[in-house]
């Protein structure tokens, strides 16, 4: 089974909001609120940003933010801060063999 | 502090068996599902499998049966990945991952993370 979509690469200033997508299936991300985000800075192990499409865990600031329409997930981050910088990866449960499907990742460079 | 604890990084040649580890610390660790992931240099990550500590109950990505094993040893609160033969495409940074569990619900997301074993196979 094939990877979710994600861009590439987004960017944003300082203090400006952003979003990225994660493009799946019927099977997946648009079966089920299973998606779930994850923050990856260079060298580090990901941390878990938003959890069951919506919910942030305990600790994550509440500029973090997730939603779903259809087959499509997307993690929002407003107010920008040069700390946000970091790879993100979606990821969902998926019905099928390959029970998790992860994202292929998107950079996020804060200018 | 609640973590898990991956073992050193390793440099194998093709062919050579390994095995690296995952140490759950502070918390029961029988309750919580563990997981492995890949991420190849400069890639994404990718699911491999996921093991249940209490019964060694196992599920594997079709992409990676037959390739790696999971085990799991409750006593001392260790899950393992093991190689029986190495190849170069095995070079990767391997992620150990806690799956969500709270009140008897299991959950499908990873809430914590090994800092990550890095695997180099090169002649």
């Amino acid at each position: 089974q094939s990877a979710l979509t994600q861009p590439a690469s987004v960017s944003g200033s300082p203090g400006q909001s952003i979003t990225i997508s994660c493009t799946g299936t019927s099977s997946d991300v648009g079966g089920f609120n299973f998606v779930s985000w994850y923050q990856q800075h260079p060298g580090k192990a990901p941390k878990l940003m938003i959890y069951d499409v919506s919910y942030r865990p305990s600790g994550v600031s509440d500029r973090f933010s997730g939603s779903k329409s259809g087959n499509t997930a997307s993690l929002t981050i407003s107010g920008l801060q040069t700390e946000d910088e970091a790879d993100y990866y979606c990821s969902s449960y998926a019905r099928s063999s390959t029970l998790w499907l992860f994202g292929g990742g998107t950079k996020l460079t804060v200018l | 502090e609640v973590q898990l604890v991956q073992s050193g990084a390793e440099v194998k040649q093709p062919g050579e068996s390994l095995r690296i580890s995952c140490e759950g610390s502070e918390y029961r660790f029988t309750n919580y599902w563990i997981a492995w992931v890949r991420q190849m240099p400069g890639k994404g990550l990718e699911w491999m499998g996921i093991i249940y500590p209490d019964d060694s109950e196992t599920r594997y990505s079709p992409a990676f049966q037959g390739q790696v094993t999971i085990s799991v040893d409750k006593s001392i609160s260790t899950a393992y990945l093991q190689w029986s033969s190495l190849t170069a495409s095995d070079t990767a940074m391997y992620y150990c991952a806690r799956r969500g569990y709270t009140f008897g619900e299991v959950y499908w997301y990873f809430d914590l993370w090994g800092r990550g074993t890095l695997v180099t196979v090169s002649s």
